[in-house]
């Protein structure tokens, strides 16, 4: 079964605007983290932001926040004030905790959504 | 720039060939995980390596392998290689690599392996 889906293949955003691209996920987990990545077309990924699942508050990182809805299991991310070259493939991933002995610390993605950015 | 080093950056190679892929994490971190992106696939977990020890395997074919020195480098070793082994191949370090923390991984530029 997927755990991550991302249901965005492809979106358009004009410069300087808000988008939203989705996220949601599947756990039986009660300790897990919802990371997002940017990779650009140079082909690198980069980390952008980070939600732990017993975190209270939204993330926020500059222009980059998550929208955190556990009882959805929706992890959606917000980049306000859009850029040209924020225009990249991005991200979904999740780790499952499985507590600290033995625990397994990889991350599982979801196939991505394309952003491009309009000037 | 993640602190993560991958060399090299892009290789050709032919069916049955073996070639290494190698690492240097970030300075401190202690666990070192290699993952497969391919069209098909998408991002692939195949391996995590913890302080030279091996923790975690994903879906790592048999002809590939791994492992982590004294110094905290990995190399992945990629043998009797296939057309359908063409990917890029990402290293990632992060301190614990436990699921217990908010321990986020830092991934390298990537090696692009093409297997004509």
């Amino acid at each position: 079964a997927q755990k991550i889906t991302q249901t965005q293949p492809g979106m358009f955003v004009q410069e300087k605007e808000a988008v939203t691209l989705d996220c949601t996920y599947d756990t039986s987990d009660q300790s897990y983290g919802l990371f997002w990545y940017k990779q650009p077309s140079s082909g690198e990924m980069i980390f952008l932001i980070y939600q732990g699942s017993y975190d209270e508050q939204n993330a926020t990182e500059g222009r980059y926040s998550l929208n955190f809805q556990k009882a959805r299991k929706s992890a959606n991310l917000v980049i306000s004030a859009s850029q040209l070259g924020d225009s990249a493939m991005y991200f979904c991933a999740m780790r499952e905790g499985r507590g600290y002995g033995g625990s397994q610390g990889n991350l599982i993605f979801g196939k991505g959504t394309k952003l491009s950015v309009k000037p | 720039d993640s602190g993560v080093t991958q060399t090299p950056k892009h290789l050709i190679t032919a069916t049955g060939q073996r070639v290494t892929l190698r690492c240097s994490p970030r300075s401190g971190d202690l666990s070192v995980y290699w993952y497969q992106q391919s069209l098909d696939q998408g991002l692939q977990f195949l391996i995590q390596y913890y302080n030279g020890e091996e923790r975690a395997k994903g879906n790592i074919l048999e002809r590939f392998s791994a492992q982590q020195f004294p110094d905290l480098h990995s190399e992945l070793n990629l043998s009797s290689l296939e057309l359908g082994d063409s990917a890029l191949y990402f290293c990632a370090s992060s301190v614990e690599g436990t699921a217990s923390s908010t321990d986020t991984q830092y991934f390298g530029p990537g090696t692009r392996l093409t297997v004509l």
